[in-house]
């Protein structure tokens, strides 16, 4: 089976700017979830879908928006780029929201707002 | 969103055991225990999860106090390849893992 994958891997950026982040599941996983790592902290949750439904929201303003597709692939966009958004941007999937499911996690993608 | 508290950091020689502490006082009855680890320019990768008895798997091993108030990871004989922050993370039903900021573990050959 594959793996989470994340595209691109990196992205430069102007303030200002709009920003799309893919990320596609693994296979059989029907929950989606982004998380943003600034450089030194731990991964702070954005959002999570399940079944192409936003389900559960962390503490981001709603220029961070995202989208779930029917294959359950997803989509992260930023609008308004801030130099603050700068962070290594992680997906996750797994097969339920459940709190006994493990998160299956991609490489994420390096964004630079410059 | 309960929290977890970590040591910032740990050392440990190779192949001797490692212990990882996390407190969790706030843990509510429902609340499964997770550990994540991240090596350098990755993601997270899952280690192990339990709910109130001891757990193993072929990473580590999980054992969680009675109280369910602390809980301690066990890795049985570090390796190189286990340099890594390691997160101790309580995930509720709503599916968020809340990280902190996690023990960065040394190990030295």
């Amino acid at each position: 089976e594959t793996g989470v994958t994340q595209s691109p891997t990196h992205l430069i950026k102007t303030r200002g700017q709009q920003v799309t982040l893919r990320c596609s599941s693994q296979s059989g996983h029907n929950t989606v979830s982004w998380y943003q790592q600034a450089l030194g902290q731990g991964p702070q949750f954005i959002f999570q879908y399940y079944r192409e439904e936003e389900n559960g929201r962390g503490n981001f303003p709603p220029r961070f928006s995202g989208l779930q597709f029917p294959n359950y692939s997803s989509e992260l966009n930023v609008n308004a780029l801030e130099l603050d958004d700068s962070a290594l941007y992680l997906c996750a999937s797994s097969s339920s929201y459940a709190e006994n499911e493990k998160l299956f996690f991609g490489s994420g993608t390096q964004l630079s707002v410059l | 969103d309960a929290k977890t508290t970590q040591p910032n950091s740990m050392e440990s020689n190779e192949e001797e055991p490692v212990h990882l502490p996390c407190n969790h006082s706030t843990i509510s009855g429902t609340d499964y225990i997770h550990w994540y680890r991240q090596l350098p320019s990755q993601g997270p990768e899952y280690v192990i999860h339990g709910l109130t008895s001891n757990v193993n798997n072929r990473m580590a091993s999980l054992a969680i106090a009675e109280d369910r108030k602390s809980s301690t990871l066990i890795l049985h004989r570090a390796t190189l390849r286990d340099a890594a922050v390691y997160y101790c993370i309580l995930r509720d039903n709503t599916g968020k893992l809340i990280f902190g900021q996690g023990t960065t573990l040394q190990v030295k050959p």
